[in-house]
């Protein structure tokens, strides 16, 4: 079993559509979760940060994490077209030499048509 | 501006060459990274350095090295490359002191092994 499972979609949406990714995970330990976004034939970039339980809102985008529940969700208010990417999910735990370590998620391919 | 930069864009070597990806970053970061993406899969470490000269083994380290020698530059070498090691392959790095355990990604370099 993968530690952060993500589906991997492809997901199609309507311009302006509620768009929710999602990622579960096994290890208990992580306390620093993420999403990336990464574009057609780039690296990707960070685009939402948390820090352990709770919710996380920048714009259109919202971040909320359940640590009991192990499960972390990305939600997108009135989806744009320049919002199509794969968003990655990463995560990790505290500490030591290997701090600043990331697992990832497979990744969500998003399409946002007009 | 914040900036990783990798050797190629694009490179295809044949089965049983040496293959040396470089990756160099401008922002004295003191963490490097190597992960490869393949469909499906996501990101997965292949091998990370936390200072000069010190590496660590990430998920995946078989059939790959490393070499940090200066801090700015951080490079993969595939002794002898598989066609298995055909993938996308992608730098990052990232500050001890970043508070948002932000990882800087390069372009990536989309390598194939005929």
């Amino acid at each position: 079993q993968k530690e952060v499972e993500q589906d991997p979609g492809p997901l199609s949406v309507p311009e302006g559509a509620i768009v929710s990714l999602n990622c579960t995970y096994s290890n208990s330990a992580f306390q620093y979760f993420m999403w990336y976004r990464q574009y057609s034939r780039k690296g990707p970039e960070l685009l939402m940060y948390t820090y352990s339980s709770g919710n996380k809102e920048d714009g259109r985008f919202t971040a909320q994490v359940d640590k009991s529940s192990k499960y972390i969700s990305l939600f997108i208010r009135d989806s744009q077209p320049s919002d199509s990417a794969t968003y990655l999910c990463a995560m990790r735990t505290p500490g030591g030499t290997s701090y600043g370590k990331l697992t990832f998620g497979q990744g969500t391919i998003l399409t946002v048509h007009p | 501006d914040v900036k990783v930069t990798q050797s190629s864009r694009y490179l295809v070597k044949r089965t049983g060459e040496k293959v040396f990806l470089e990756c160099v970053q401008d922002m004295d970061h003191e963490n490097m990274f190597w992960y490869r993406q393949d469909p499906g899969l996501g990101l997965r470490l292949i091998y990370f350095s936390y200072d000069v000269k010190m590496k660590e083994k990430g998920d995946i380290p078989e059939g790959y090295s490393v070499s940090r020698e200066k801090k700015e530059r951080f490079s993969l070498i595939l002794e002898s490359a598989s066609t298995n090691q055909t993938s996308m392959y992608l730098c990052a790095s990232r500050s001890t002191g970043s508070s948002y355990n932000e990882q800087f990604f390069g372009p990536g370099t989309r390598l194939t092994v005929l």
